[in-house]
């Protein structure tokens, strides 16, 4: 069974830190890995879909890097604001017919003012 | 714009009920997919599709249909609804294996 685990499971920062959140995955037979956004209320929202060893992503304040060699992906955050307060999910997907992707249970971000 | 939506933000059945779920997106795409979300477990598949009248298993099915007899549309089925499916429901589609997913608003339901 492929297992994606994320850590912490929950952080609490102030306003402006800077944080970083970490996603294993196996390192076998990789396809892409997906970071999501999701804030309370609403749906989650795709932040990057990344799919090359060594592939860096940025967005805004927020970045990703990924390494397919050790399986691990880490999601950083710039300056943190209380806007960015949500879960951040990533998932893994291995490729090939007949499957999906695979979430981890997430990261809960709070930032306080 | 991209847009999925969910048939009902908040619903309230009974056990024993059947149970309809409905999802629709607007955007042409190939795949969607079913989830539930529950406090420490993530989110975890139900069941997806990746064409008209096709299905495929996800992680947890038991207790649980589909249908999906028009592109844009895809209907998760309780067929008889029980304390322990009181949950968040995601529905999500995208245009192609592996890509980027867009999800619906989510359909909280809790069953009596």
């Amino acid at each position: 069974i492929l297992n994606v685990e994320q850590s912490p499971q929950s952080l609490h920062v102030q306003e402006g830190d800077s944080t970083n959140f970490t996603c294993s995955f196996p390192s076998s037979n990789f396809y892409a890995l997906h970071w999501y956004r999701w804030e309370t209320a609403k749906s989650p929202e795709a932040l990057f879909v990344m799919t090359l060893n060594g592939d860096e992503k940025k967005k805004g304040r927020i970045s990703a890097t990924l390494n397919t060699k050790e399986g691990y992906s880490y999601l950083y955050i710039k300056g943190s604001q209380p806007e960015d307060s949500a879960t951040y999910l990533c998932a893994f997907y291995v490729g090939g017919a007949g499957t999906a992707l695979i979430f981890g249970k997430g990261t809960t971000l709070s930032v306080s003012s | 714009d991209v847009k999925v939506t969910q048939s009902s933000r908040y619903l309230v059945k009974r056990t024993g009920e059947k149970v309809f779920l409905e999802c629709v997106q607007d955007m042409d795409h190939e795949n969607m997919f079913w989830y539930r979300q529950d406090p420490g477990l993530g989110l975890r598949l139900i069941y997806f599709s990746y064409d008209v009248k096709m299905k495929e298993k996800g992680d947890i099915p038991e207790g649980y249909s589909v249908s999906r007899e028009k592109k844009e549309r895809f209907s998760l089925i309780l067929e008889s609804a029980s304390t322990n499916q009181t949950s968040m429901y995601l529905c999500a589609s995208s245009p192609g294996t592996g890509v980027e997913q867009y999800f619906g608003p989510g359909t909280r339901l809790t069953v009596t």
